[in-house]
């Protein structure tokens, strides 16, 4: 089984819905990423937690909130969403140990029409 | 201005080739640079990392950091079909990752 897992995988919605991407991790790391890619802007960082009571905004948080349910567990929620949040969605971990690591989930691919 | 700035490429090389892969970074406080590589459909995975100054060898990959110019390079030596990926350099504050755009690279048989 995979170490980050997101689900789902794919998603289609429309503008205005609430939405909500789940990760998962079983690598024990204590700290999660969510980012957000889009062609000729690279990888973005939404949210960072380093433990469950630490949540943090990145570069791009308009728009976005987070949950951190668990250490193992970290979502992110879209409340109203429009088409610009149109993207390819990452989950990651790393460690405070070796925070260098960090560790990517297969993506989320997510269309607001 | 951005943290890294990354040229996107396409870049298409033959295989066998060395391939030259560079970043430039605003902040000459960074001690961290990483490389990934993105396979498509897939996530970011670490390929390597160096800290403050210098060079790092692994395999057929050297990462190279110069910080007198805030330069950031990735030679691939005899480059292979499967090496054909996205590749995105990063700096790594302590707290954030900062990524450049990407550089698309082919390796054509």
């Amino acid at each position: 089984d995979a170490d980050v897992t997101q689900t789902p995988r794919n998603r289609i919605t429309k503008t205005g819905k609430r939405i909500m991407l789940e990760c998962s991790q079983t690598k024990g790391h204590d700290r999660m990423y969510w980012y957000r890619q889009d062609p000729g802007l690279g990888l973005r960082l939404i949210y960072y937690s380093f433990d469950v009571k630490d949540i943090n905004k990145g570069e791009i948080s308009d728009g976005y909130s987070v949950s951190r349910q668990a250490q193992a567990k970290f979502s992110l929620s879209l409340e109203s969403a429009i088409p610009n949040q149109t993207a390819l969605y990452f989950c990651a971990t790393s460690d405070t140990g070796s925070g260098i690591e960090q560790y990517f989930g297969p993506g989320t691919r997510l269309t607001v029409t | 201005q951005k943290e890294v700035e990354q040229d996107p490429g396409p870049l298409s090389v033959p295989e066998g080739a060395i391939v030259s892969l560079n970043c430039t970074y605003s902040n000459s406080a960074f001690q961290y640079f990483m490389w990934y590589r993105q396979y498509s459909r897939k996530g970011p995975e670490l390929l390597m990392y160096t800290y403050s100054s210098g060079n790092k060898e692994d395999g057929r990959f050297t990462a190279q950091v110069d910080k007198s110019s805030k330069y950031i390079s990735l030679f691939i030596r005899d480059s292979q079909p499967s090496d054909s990926a996205t590749y995105l350099c990063a700096v790594y504050t302590g707290n954030q990752f900062y990524f450049g755009t990407g550089t698309s690279l082919t390796v054509i048989p």
